[in-house]
């Protein structure tokens, strides 16, 4: 039973607007959690992460919101690009766990 | 090159057959980790080793061994390859915190 789950196999957004990527978790044991990034024929990359402590982690025009009572995270592209389309996979990990659940991705297509 | 390597890239294979996919890294990582990746499923964990004689089970380990042979190598294998092991590998390696690094992973069909 997936313990992090990303209800939307997919998402197309106009270049320059927003793009929003949801991602739920079961696990309350679950306290640190990252998005990464994955083009076709390559290894997924790290993008942006967020501790429990934390709900907003900002690195660029990347966003990461952490709501903890609705065991609910999500990432917002501001603005979005077309270099931004790729599968986004979010995942969690619990405390000195060092293994990541995973979820089935995010396709992201950014039209111009 | 890359930090974290595996070979091969691609590789078809007849069911039945025993095949190895193998792992080395540069980045002095002691945490290794095999994930597999199909579609709809996302990164599922296969086995993973926190020092070079640690060796644990993730959530999908029936059908395949691993070995650790150095901290910079661990080698995925299958005993004997069927269908459904059709799927991407990936390799990967972490530190001292939560953040993993994944290889280019390793494209597998059996047939």
């Amino acid at each position: 039973d997936q313990q992090v789950k990303q209800n939307s196999p997919s998402l197309s957004v106009q270049e320059g607007r927003i793009s929003i990527l949801n991602c739920d978790y079961t696990n309350s044991m679950f306290d640190y959690f990252l998005w990464y990034k994955k083009y076709p024929a390559e290894g997924p990359t790290f993008l942006i992460s967020i501790s429990s402590i934390k709900d907003k982690n900002e690195d660029g025009r990347f966003t990461v919101f952490l709501n903890k009572s609705a065991k609910h995270l999500s990432l917002h592209i501001v603005p979005s690009q077309p270099g931004d389309s790729a599968v986004y996979f979010c995942a969690a990990s619990g405390v000195y766990d060092y293994k990541l659940s995973f979820g089935a991705g995010t396709t992201v297509t950014v039209r111009a | 090159d890359a930090d974290v390597t595996q070979t091969p890239r691609n590789r078809i294979t007849k069911t039945g057959k025993r095949i190895m996919l193998e792992c080395s890294q540069t980045k002095g990582h002691d945490r290794m980790y095999w994930y597999r990746q199909d579609p709809g499923l996302g990164l599922r964990l296969i086995y993973y080793s926190f020092d070079v004689k640690d060796i644990n089970k993730g959530e999908i380990s029936d059908g395949y061994s691993v070995s650790r042979q150095a901290q910079a190598k661990f080698s995925l294998s299958l005993e004997s390859a069927i269908p459904n092991q059709t799927a991407l590998y990936f390799c990967a390696t972490s530190g001292s915190g939560n953040t993993i690094y994944f290889g280019e992973g390793s494209w597998l069909t059996v047939v």
